[in-house]
């Protein structure tokens, strides 16, 4: 049972390169996040869904972008990277009744340089 | 407006010494959850425990404990005998509840993290 699985692990980009993280679950829940964890900021929603075809802005939406095309992936783009971007993203499933306990992947550490 | 603030930056213990985590939290919501999720140094987030805010009964699993106390908007996180192995950053969390959220826009809170050091 895999779980959540995110890739890439690691990448590096320079600034203004385009890139897309993946995220799949196997686990058969309605509900998928990407957080971004920073030093002394704790993790920050960027965007999340509730359900196959719909997405929504969390804290820190701007300069990335998502999609959820089917039910067990979500995918998370970064058009053009610039370095405050740098961080570890996490992504994250649950199920509707149990909104809040969150299965993470192992996340993806991203340097833009 | 949610928040979650976890005062305790850093700890360090000896082993086997008692820890407790604290985590306050602000929340208009007549009804929510907490939460804490523990981050071993090998990075994936683990979630440890929800409680609803209907419940106040602190719970006991092994050597971890809650106290979720609302008259002080608190849910503190106390290992007992701790080990080595319970290094890790930990998180308290918080969300409203299905109703509260309207059923879709759902977030959870997450505090800044408390990094535990526990030496042997």
């Amino acid at each position: 049972n895999a779980g959540v699985t995110q890739t890439p692990k690691f990448r590096v980009l320079k600034t203004g390169q385009s890139m897309t993280l993946l995220c799949a679950q196997d686990m058969n829940h309605e509900y998928m996040y990407w957080y971004r964890q920073d030093p002394g900021m704790g993790l920050r929603l960027i965007h999340y869904s509730v359900g196959e075809g719909t997405t929504a802005k969390g804290e820190v939406p701007d300069g990335y972008n998502v999609s959820r095309l089917k039910k067990q992936n979500f995918l998370l783009g970064l058009e053009s990277a610039a370095p405050s971007q740098t961080s570890v993203y996490f992504c994250a499933s649950s199920l509707r009744e149990f909104h809040g306990e969150l299965f993470f992947g192992e996340g993806s550490r991203l340097t833009v340089l | 407006a949610q928040k979650v603030t976890q005062a305790q930056t850093e700890i360090s213990v000896v082993e086997k010494e008692d820890v407790t985590l604290d985590c306050v939290y602000e929340t208009r919501d007549t009804t929510y959850y907490l939460f804490w999720y523990k981050q071993p140094p090998s990075g994936e987030l683990v979630f440890l425990i929800r409680r609803n805010s209907f419940d106040e009964q602190n719970e006991i699993s092994g050597r971890y404990s809650w106290n979720f106390q609302k008259s002080t908007s608190s849910f503190n996180f106390t290992i007992t005998a701790s080990q080595v192995v319970d290094s890790a950053v930990y998180f308290c969390a918080l969300s409203p509840s299905w109703g509260n959220s309207g059923g879709s826009n759902y977030k959870l809170t997450f505090g800044k993290g408390t990094l535990l050091t526990v030496n042997p």
